[in-house]
């Protein structure tokens, strides 16, 4: 079946530095992927998108990156602040125009 | 985006009672969903709220156990029914402006903590 994972569960960075989370998906279907950012207490907030007609995306600090040959979703935070500390999940429209997959999910930790 | 409320924020309940979860947009939206998310984990989706039809559920959720209700473009419900410990999530709702052809972004709601004792 259809998944999407992530490499790493935990990352820690020191402010100032820049991140940069990765997803692996499965399903060679998906042609939509999304970022979620979730705060301790709080729901998921969009953070940015991409469709599969494109291999980049940039927005305010963040960049999302996608290679569809191997199936790899990224996301690039620059210049990391102390709020953005918080779990980032990884999303894709999997089997179903209209529903999403959601991947496990990296907790990053900013280190002052 | 539109603003998604949910109510209640938190309930601590007793097993084998029953739950409804509301979840009010401000602006009218084609699609609704509900997802679980259990302590530590990842987003599961639940349905999708149809206005004026039954609820798509997911593989592994049955109506029985989590009826939804969506009268209108703006509100859903979602009861979580017969509660066993292993119902403690956070449940959250879900919507999307649709307007045709390719994914839309959704946007979620602050969820709801649920705790079965």
């Amino acid at each position: 079946g259809e998944s999407v994972g992530l490499h790493l569960p935990t990352l820690s960075v020191q402010e100032g530095d820049n991140s940069i989370i990765n997803c692996a998906y499965s399903n060679s279907a998906s042609d939509y992927f999304i970022w979620y950012k979730q705060e301790s207490g709080k729901g998921p907030q969009f953070i940015i998108d991409i469709r599969s007609n494109m291999d980049k995306r940039q927005g305010q600090r963040v960049t999302v990156l996608l290679n569809k040959t191997v199936k790899h979703l990224s996301l690039q935070i620059a210049a990391t602040q102390p709020g953005d500390s918080a779990v980032y999940f990884c999303a894709e429209n999997g089997e179903g125009a209209q529903k999403l997959v959601f991947g496990q999910g990296t907790r990053l930790t900013i280190n002052p | 985006s539109a603003v998604i409320s949910q109510k209640p924020s938190r309930d601590i309940c007793q097993r084998g009672t029953s739950l409804t979860i509301q979840c009010q947009v401000d602006s009218q939206v084609t699609m609704m969903f509900w997802y679980r998310q259990q302590p530590g984990q990842s987003l599961t989706l639940i349905a999708t709220a149809n206005q004026g039809s039954e609820a798509t559920y997911e593989s592994g959720f049955v109506i029985d156990k989590f009826p939804i209700s969506r009268p209108n473009l703006t509100f859903s419900t979602l009861t979580v029914s017969n509660m066993s410990p292993e119902d403690s999530s956070i449940y959250l709702c879900s919507v999307a402006p649709w307007q045709g052809g390719s994914t839309d972004t959704q946007y979620f709601g602050p969820g709801t903590r649920l705790t079965v004792l």
